[in-house]
């Protein structure tokens, strides 16, 4: 299985701060991640598919990067509705595996 | 609109059967994958199978075969996800979530619209 490591797990961030996390696959997935964000008790919100690419009605204060191994969610300007729980995935292969999680918290 | 809508929360017993359904509506039922992801308390998300409404053909993640059954009824657009012999350890939140490929295309396994999960918890 393609074991997927983020970093960190916890942050804590102030509204305006920029934001990154990293995602790490055991093997190479080319651009096949995708990033969600998970708020308790909602559903998870797919925000980056394909490592760069935003979801339709997501801010474009999102963005993602990364290929092979490497990736990275940023948001650019934290925004309260932003502290959450973010998971990496990889779409290569099954199974389609979820990062840990990282929690964005307020500092 | 789009969406997922998923059944209420079951409390089960140690070795009993679950099922969980998930009604589809907005969009044309058959021409999308639908998957199961689950989250168990202080745990991430696992995804557990997939099937193609089209045609009813299934996959899933090795760990649960032999437990686990998707089906659908095209009459209803409703998917469900039945979880046989359950253990302490099945205990999550259970939610489906649709590919955003079209079933003419392999899956892309990127879940665009997810229902707002289901809560099971498994219990003596």
């Amino acid at each position: 299985d393609i074991q997927m490591t983020q970093s960190p797990s916890s942050l804590s961030a102030s509204v305006g701060d920029r934001v990154t996390i990293t995602c790490r696959s055991s093997q190479y997935i080319d651009t096949y991640l995708n990033w969600y964000q998970h708020k308790p008790g909602k559903a998870p919100n797919l925000l980056i598919f394909a490592a760069s690419n935003l979801q339709s009605g997501v801010p474009s204060r999102f963005s993602g990067s990364g290929s092979g191994t490497d990736f990275t969610l940023t948001i650019s300007s934290l925004q309260p509705e932003d502290f959450a729980t973010y998971y990496c995935q990889q779409s290569y292969i099954t199974p389609h595996l979820f990062g840990q999680g990282t929690k964005v918290e307020v500092k | 609109q789009v969406q997922l809508v998923q059944s209420g929360s079951e409390v089960k017993e140690p070795g009993a059967s679950v099922t969980v359904s998930c009604k589809a509506s907005g969009y044309t039922f058959s021409n999308y994958f639908i998957h199961w992801v689950r989250q168990a308390p202080g745990r991430g998300l696992e995804w557990m199978g997939v099937i193609t409404p089209s045609i009813g053909t299934t996959s899933s993640t090795q760990k649960f075969q032999g437990r686990l059954s998707i089906t659908r009824d095209t009459s209803t657009t409703t998917v469900y996800m039945e979880l046989r012999g359950l253990r302490s350890e099945d205990t999550a939140v259970y939610y489906c979530a649709r590919d955003s490929q079209l079933v003419t295309l392999p899956a892309a396994y990127t879940f665009d619209i997810w229902g707002q999960g289901t809560l099971v918890s498994v219990s003596s």
